[in-house]
C-alpha cells in the first residue's frame, strides 16, 4: 500500500499565484483533513472530509478551498498565495473515530 | 472546549536514561487521545493511541503511555532513552467531529 501521497513535495509561488496540493489515499479511509504546520504551532486543521461529497472548514480556512469528489482524492487549493501561506502542508486520512491518522509525507510550500 | 497541553517545547535526556513526555488535555467526552512522531523532515507516524481500553497503552519503538482520567493526563514514556528517538512528539485528543486537536509538541534531545 502506498497510504497517503501527497504531490508535489516542494513549491515556491509568488503572491496571487494559485494552485493545488493533491493528496491521494488507497486505504478506503472515509476521513480525510490537510493541516498546516507552522513552528512552534503544532498543526492546525485547515479543511476536512468525512466522505465523498462532504467537506467542511477547520481552524484556519481562510484562503483555501477543498472538494471530495471521491473516496480516494482530496486535493487544496491555494486561491491567491499569500506569503502568510508559506508553510508545510500535510494531508491524512483515518478509517473513523477510534482510529489514528496516516499522514502524507508533507508539501513544504514558499509564496515569495 | 476541548485541548492538549504538552508540557516543555524541548525535553532533553541522556542516552539510556527514562523518558517522559508530559501531555494534559481537557475533553467533554470520553477521550479518544493519541501520541504521534515527527522525524525531521517527514510526516508524523501514530506512536499509539488509548480508546477506552486498557489504561496503560503499548505503542511502537518501546514507547507506552498511562491514561490517567484523575489527572486528565497522557504522559509518554520509554524506559532507556536511543539516539534515533530524537524527534518531535504530538499529543492530540480527538475532537466531536472527528478531528483531532493537537499540542504545541516537544522536541526530543537525546544526549550521547
Amino acid at each position: 500500500n502506498a497510504g497517503v501521497t501527497q504531490t508535489p513535495k516542494f513549491q515556491v509561488l509568488k503572491t496571487g499565484q494559485s494552485m493545488t496540493l493533491q493528496c491521494a489515499q488507497d486505504m478506503n479511509h472515509e476521513y480525510m483533513s490537510w493541516y498546516r504546520q507552522d513552528p512552534g504551532m503544532g498543526l492546525r486543521l485547515i479543511h476536512y472530509s468525512v466522505g465523498a461529497g462532504i467537506t467542511d472548514q477547520g481552524e484556519v480556512p481562510n484562503g483555501y478551498n477543498v472538494s471530495r469528489s471521491t473516496t480516494e482524492d482530496f486535493p487544496l487549493r491555494l486561491l491567491s498565495a499569500a506569503p502568510s501561506q508559506t508553510s508545510v502542508y500535510f494531508c491524512a486520512s483515518s478509517a473513523g473515530q477510534g482510529f489514528g491518522y496516516t499522514f502524507g509525507s508533507g508539501t513544504r510550500l514558499t509564496v515569495v | 472546549a476541548q485541548s492538549v497541553t504538552q508540557l516543555g517545547s524541548h525535553v532533553s535526556v541522556s542516552e539510556g536514561a527514562l523518558v517522559l513526555l508530559r501531555c494534559n488535555y481537557s475533553s467533554s467526552v470520553p477521550p479518544y487521545l493519541f501520541w504521534y512522531v515527527q522525524y525531521p523532515n517527514q510526516g508524523l507516524q501514530l506512536l499509539l493511541k488509548y480508546t477506552s481500553a486498557a489504561t496503560l497503552v503499548k505503542g511502537i519503538n518501546g514507547f507506552e503511555a498511562e491514561f490517567k482520567k484523575s489527572e486528565t493526563s497522557f504522559h509518554l514514556t520509554k524506559p532507556s532513552a536511543h539516539m534515533s528517538d530524537a524527534a518531535e512528539y504530538f499529543c492530540a485528543v480527538r475532537r466531536r467531529n472527528y478531528q483531532l486537536i493537537w499540542g504545541a509538541g516537544t522536541k526530543l534531545i537525546i544526549k550521547p
